[in-house]
């Protein structure tokens, strides 16, 4: 079984400030990993995506996130952030095996204040 | 593309009634997925098909919940009886071999 544990239920932070999201991930097989933005009464939209390659991933939005293999970590990062980025933020994993199913994390909600 | 779309946005009902959601996934994609997202649980996978066939249904709550998937372009989650608990915003996507695209939701609100 898998499963995707956010460390941050919230995170507070002022505009132009960096802002790390922490993901932690658990499973028997090896998995795709991604990020996922939720803006208020919307769907979630795709960030950005680890399928194989180089471990440092950069993403929409100038988010970018590194993959960790030996600590099972996918931490989301943005240099300066906006009072637009104010958002939810999902970590999920795909199971190489087990078709299309992704499994996310309680989500992170990003507050970023002027 | 339309993207994925969903109806109705809102519904608000009664406990007992039955309620159906619908959706309509991304032409040409060949995987639909229903989640349901909740403040207690967050993001849970229901069920998701596969060229119209349904794969992994371990996560639909009981048999008051079931899901079709006639043809390619529709899906439909069907709840009933309908129960306050399962207030929530149930989230349709779709993919083919990439990302995951989803619907806007449906707002469900069981009094």
């Amino acid at each position: 079984a898998q499963s995707v544990t956010q460390l941050d239920s919230q995170v507070p932070v002022f505009e132009e400030a960096p802002v790390e999201l922490r993901c932690n991930y658990s499973s028997s097989v090896s998995v795709y990993l991604f990020w996922y933005v939720q803006y208020p009464n919307q769907g979630l939209q795709l960030l950005l995506k680890y399928l194989s390659g180089s471990t440092l991933v950069k993403g929409i939005n100038g988010f970018e996130a590194e993959f960790n293999k030996s600590q099972t970590s996918f931490h989301l990062r943005k240099p300066s952030v906006h009072i637009s980025d104010t958002a939810e933020y999902f970590c999920a994993v795909r199971p190489y095996n087990q078709g299309g199913k992704l499994i996310f994390g309680q989500g992170t909600e990003l507050s970023v204040k002027p | 593309d339309a993207g994925v779309i969903q109806s109705p946005r809102h519904e608000v009902t009664e406990m007992g009634q039955e309620v159906t959601l619908r959706c309509k996934p991304i032409s040409g994609h060949d995987y639909l997925f229903w989640y349901r997202q909740t403040m207690m649980r967050g993001l849970e996978l229901l069920i998701y098909f596969n060229n119209n066939v349904p794969i992994d249904d371990s996560g639909m709550p009981e048999d008051r919940f079931s899901a079709k998937m006639p043809n390619a372009s529709f899906s439909t989650l069907k709840i009933q009886p309908s129960e306050p608990r399962d207030s929530a915003v149930y989230f349709c996507a779709s993919r083919s071999t990439g990302e995951l695209f989803f619907g806007e939701g449906s707002r469900l609100t069981v009094l």
